[in-house]
């Protein structure tokens, strides 16, 4: 499994695109990148996966350069309600085991008014 | 999209009892499910692999006879710590991947999790 490294907080204003950087140096060919969002006394949320160039969905855009060596979560125009725990994740998701997901510590996201 | 409840929210038991979570997925199936704990201001550690059907993969380190998990059916798996102590006291979460994801999904779907205080 991939080892992550993120960065330990990150602070914004709100109306501002906010990006995280995930690096991920020893992915696997069969490995996709996965971020999730966790709320204090909640469950993680999935927020975006991808494999590579470029994701974008509803709430946040991935981009994922060609080595694959690392990836950037962006949050276009955050708000207060964004503050939370970002983790991005990286494993083999059609290998048909169990794919377990290995957390590492997540970047802090602090919005502010 | 899918949805991964836990019962209960949150529970008091006293030092040296013991104490059953579950883990239910609403609108799939899971043949895999799985066991996180996590504390104050920390990440995710995953504990266990629950296998429908077979014995639980455990972490290393993760005392076996102390976190017993069931997972009798392919929409329930079941976390029980046995004898706890103070140092159980933990915010426990549990996932679960759907057997049959919709194309290009590769998700796994988290409970809420529960609160588990012992005194």
């Amino acid at each position: 499994l991939a080892k992550t490294t993120q960065p330990i907080s990150m602070d914004s204003y709100e109306g501002q695109e906010v990006n995280i950087t995930c690096s991920h140096n020893n992915i696997a060919t069969n490995d996709y990148i996965t971020w999730y969002q966790q709320f204090p006394s909640q469950g993680p949320r999935f927020i975006i996966q991808g494999y590579k160039t470029k994701v974008t969905n509803e709430v946040a855009s991935l981009f994922i350069p060609a080595d694959r060596k690392s990836s950037t979560l962006s949050l276009p125009r955050v708000s207060l309600s964004d503050t939370a725990v970002y983790y991005c994740l990286v494993g083999d998701w059609f290998s048909g085991g169990y794919n377990k997901l290995i957390f590492g510590a997540g970047t802090r996201l602090a919005v502010h008014p | 999209g899918a949805v991964v409840s836990q019962h209960p929210s949150r529970v008091i038991c006293k030092s040296g009892t013991s104490v059953k979570i579950e883990c239910r997925s609403l609108d799939f199936q899971a043949t895999t499910m799985f066991w996180y704990r996590q504390f104050p201001k920390k990440s995710l550690m995953l504990m266990a692999t629950s296998n429908e059907g077979s014995k639980a993969t455990y972490e290393q380190g993760v005392e076996k006879d102390k976190f017993l998990i069931n997972h009798a059916s392919l929409t329930l798996s079941t976390l029980t710590v046995t004898s706890a102590h103070p140092e159980d006291s933990s915010f426990y979460i549990c996932s679960a991947r759907d057997r049959q994801p919709p194309v290009e999904t590769y998700e796994q779907y988290f409970g809420p999790g529960t609160r588990l205080t012992v005194t």
